[in-house]
């Protein structure tokens, strides 16, 4: 089965924790993103990359950070200095024609 | 800036009614539009698009046209079912980025078919 894969579905983060979200894609595509939803709103841009080893802050970049060591993978991970981390969390792929395509998503909740 | 704005939600219809979604925009040049629809706890999926002035995009029986003069990309469907009950997203390429792919939401509008 090929396509975006997102992990964990659900995760719990104690308050002063980092968390990293998975995000994996086996579609060969070099743009990747990361966008945030939070309820009743749309989505806003986190962070995006181009390319391995090069990526760029979006709209909303303060308290996480990212790294894209290889084509496939563009890990998200929420810092503690993310103050209200509590939302959905949405990576995509950018394919040609500025189409992009969403994994399932992952939920993070601050406990 | 770019912005999309849609119309309020929720819309809740009968099953086999007509469906229309309003979406306008603002932006610069000449930006591709979409819609995307997401299901309860899950990820968004493309519906439609359309990249050019009078391009008609569609799936599913949804439709939508892009309106440069009236700056709007309205969704239609003919005759909706339960299973169209969903959060609907209309969304912009961003010209004003180098970063081809990033896309400016609206809100989401969501819509709920009783049967």
């Amino acid at each position: 089965d090929g396509g975006i894969t997102q992990s964990p579905k659900y995760l719990f983060r104690k308050e002063g924790q980092n968390v990293t979200l998975s995000c994996e894609q086996n579609l060969n595509h070099d743009a990747m993103y990361w966008y945030r939803q939070d309820p009743g709103q749309g989505l806003r841009l986190i962070y995006y990359s181009q390319i391995v080893n090069d990526f760029q802050k979006g709209d909303i970049a303060e308290g996480y950070s990212v790294s894209r060591e290889k084509k496939e993978s563009f890990p998200l991970t929420v810092t503690s200095a993310q103050k209200n981390p509590t939302a959905f969390y949405l990576c995509a792929i950018g394919t040609g024609g500025n189409t992009i395509y969403f994994g399932e998503g992952s939920w993070l909740t601050v406990v | 800036g770019n912005s999309v704005t849609q119309m309020e939600g929720p819309v809740t219809l009968s099953e086999e009614a007509f469906l229309t979604i309003n979406c306008t925009y603002t932006a610069t040049g000449y930006p591709s539009l979409f819609w995307y629809v997401q299901y309860p706890g899950e990820g968004l999926q493309l519906l439609l698009k359309a990249t050019k002035a009078d391009d008609k995009g569609s799936n599913k029986g949804f439709e939508a046209t892009y309106r440069k003069e009236t700056t709007s990309f309205h969704l239609e469907k003919g005759s909706v079912q339960v299973s169209d009950s969903a959060v609907y997203f209309c969304a912009l390429s961003d010209l004003s980025s180098s970063n081809t792919g990033k896309l400016i939401f609206g809100q989401g509008t969501t819509l709920q078919v009783k049967p």
